[in-house]
């Protein structure tokens, strides 16, 4: 069964620091994988998809990675800024899943002060 | 172009009761998919619709049932409320690809509450 965690559950760094966000998964069989941005009210917005084919995609100052071997990626934020605090999730699509679901981590909360 | 709008935002029933949450989906998608958040963990899949059809199912139970509509819009239906099913429902619409690399575009989320 696959199972994707989040580690740390909340996150608080001043503001400029660089940071990366971890997320790893039990079963190195994906098809693709996303990182999603939670803002409290407004839903769900993605950030970046890495197809398994990917070792990594950026987007600003995004950097999302893939290391399917190590059942790992990670989100590099570069120069925080208090806007983007937020909640941060990771989720991946099984290959040949019939259910086309998405399998979630559970995020993790980070908070960036001025 | 309009994004995915959910509706109620809010709501409280009590247990026993039947809800229904509705959405709205992105413009140009035609395939819409249900999540529920419980509070401090991520969210899981309850079903998917695609062309008016259930094409996918996550591990909830009949009592949980949907429709999808010919302008793509969908229902979440739940009958007999649990106090467990206290939680953000959110629904995401996307343009079904056969290469299943769709992206998914998220409301804002119906947050029920059962007392």
């Amino acid at each position: 069964k696959q199972e994707v965690t989040q580690i740390p559950a909340a996150l608080s760094v001043p503001e400029g620091e660089n940071l990366v966000l971890n997320c790893s998964f039990t079963d190195s069989a994906i098809y693709n994988l996303q990182w999603f941005r939670q803002d409290p009210g407004k839903g769900l917005t993605s950030l970046l998809l890495i197809q398994s084919s990917q070792r990594e995609q950026t987007s600003g100052r995004l950097n999302a990675s893939l290391d399917k071997s190590s059942g790992r990626s990670t989100l590099y934020i570069a120069a925080s800024q208090p806007g983007d605090s937020a909640t941060y999730l990771c989720a991946l699509r099984r290959p040949l899943d019939s259910n086309y679901q998405l399998i979630w981590g559970a995020g993790t909360k980070l908070i960036i002060k001025p | 172009e309009t994004g995915v709008t959910q509706s109620p935002t809010h709501l409280i029933k009590t247990r026993g009761q039947q809800v229904t949450l509705r959405c709205s989906s992105q413009s140009g998608h035609n395939t819409v998919s249900w999540y529920q958040q419980a509070l401090g963990q991520g969210p899981q899949f309850i079903f998917q619709y695609y062309r008016e059809e259930e094409n996918g199912r996550g591990n909830f139970p009949p009592r949980f049932s949907g429709l999808q509509f010919p302008n793509y819009s969908s229902e979440l239906n739940v009958n007999a409320l649990e106090l467990d099913d206290s939680a953000l429902y959110l629904c995401a619409s996307s343009l079904m690809e056969i290469s299943g690399a769709n992206v998914l575009t998220f409301g804002a989320g119906s947050r029920l509450t059962v007392l």
